[in-house]
């Protein structure tokens, strides 16, 4: 089946533009997240939602930075007036309802994010 | 705060050695414990988990065991290939979020 599909894969934009990153988990995923990762780093946490509402957005680096998630599927999440240091690969992840089920998070390719 | 803390890379090693990439962890209660894999030009995948003390999670040769007295979760394989090169992320969950380690990536020479 379909795993989690980003878009775009590659964006290079100009300092001080916004940009929009998609997510569109697995059908039937109830959980998403997006993470960033930066070279030579790890992944940082930025936000996490179960169906449509964000319990944890702790992970948000700054108020340029949200995210939404509508019909409990596809994710946008918005970094407003892109820095340098927003570069990075952006990744989400889907996991399916259950108990344990954040255990096993399916990750997408990624969007890389290059800021000029 | 919760964190993970793995050895820094890159580790190259020939064909066929033993692979060791540490891992150990900071947390409050008993989280669970991953290795996820991310091969070159693909998405990060899981690798291997364990849910509790002593567990031993195991996949594709790999293994690791949950260490409760000593906060680790050490990743090992006993022969390794060229096709194991990768980065390898260390994780932990607590309550719904993953906290991952920085990654080691790791270069398997034939």
């Amino acid at each position: 089946g379909a795993g989690v599909s980003q878009s775009p894969s590659n964006k290079v934009t100009e300092k001080g533009k916004d940009v929009e990153l998609r997510c569109d988990p697995i059908s039937g995923h109830t959980a998403l997240y997006w993470y960033r990762q930066s070279l030579g780093q790890g992944l940082e946490f930025l936000i996490y939602f179960q169906g449509n509402s964000a319990p944890d957005k702790s992970g948000l680096p700054s108020d340029r930075f949200s995210a939404e998630r509508t019909g409990g599927s596809v994710s946008t999440l918005t970094i407003q007036r892109t820095q340098q240091e927003d570069s990075a690969v952006y990744l989400c992840a889907s996991s399916p309802p259950g108990l344990t089920s954040t255990d096993t998070q399916y990750f997408g390719p990624g969007t890389r994010l290059t800021v000029l | 705060g919760n964190s993970v803390t793995q050895m820094e890379g890159p580790v190259t090693l020939s064909e066929e050695a033993f692979l060791t990439i540490n891992c150990t962890y900071t947390a409050t209660g008993y989280p669970s414990l991953f290795w996820y894999v991310q091969y070159p030009g693909e998405g990060l995948q899981l690798l291997l988990k364990a849910t509790k003390a002593d567990d031993k999670g195991s996949n594709k040769g790999f293994e690791a065991t949950y260490r409760k007295e000593t906060t680790s979760f050490h990743l090992e394989k006993g022969s390794v290939q060229v096709s194991d090169s990768a980065v390898y992320f260390c994780a932990l969950r607590r309550d719904d979020k993953i906290i991952f380690g920085k990654g080691t990536r790791l270069h398997i020479l034939p």
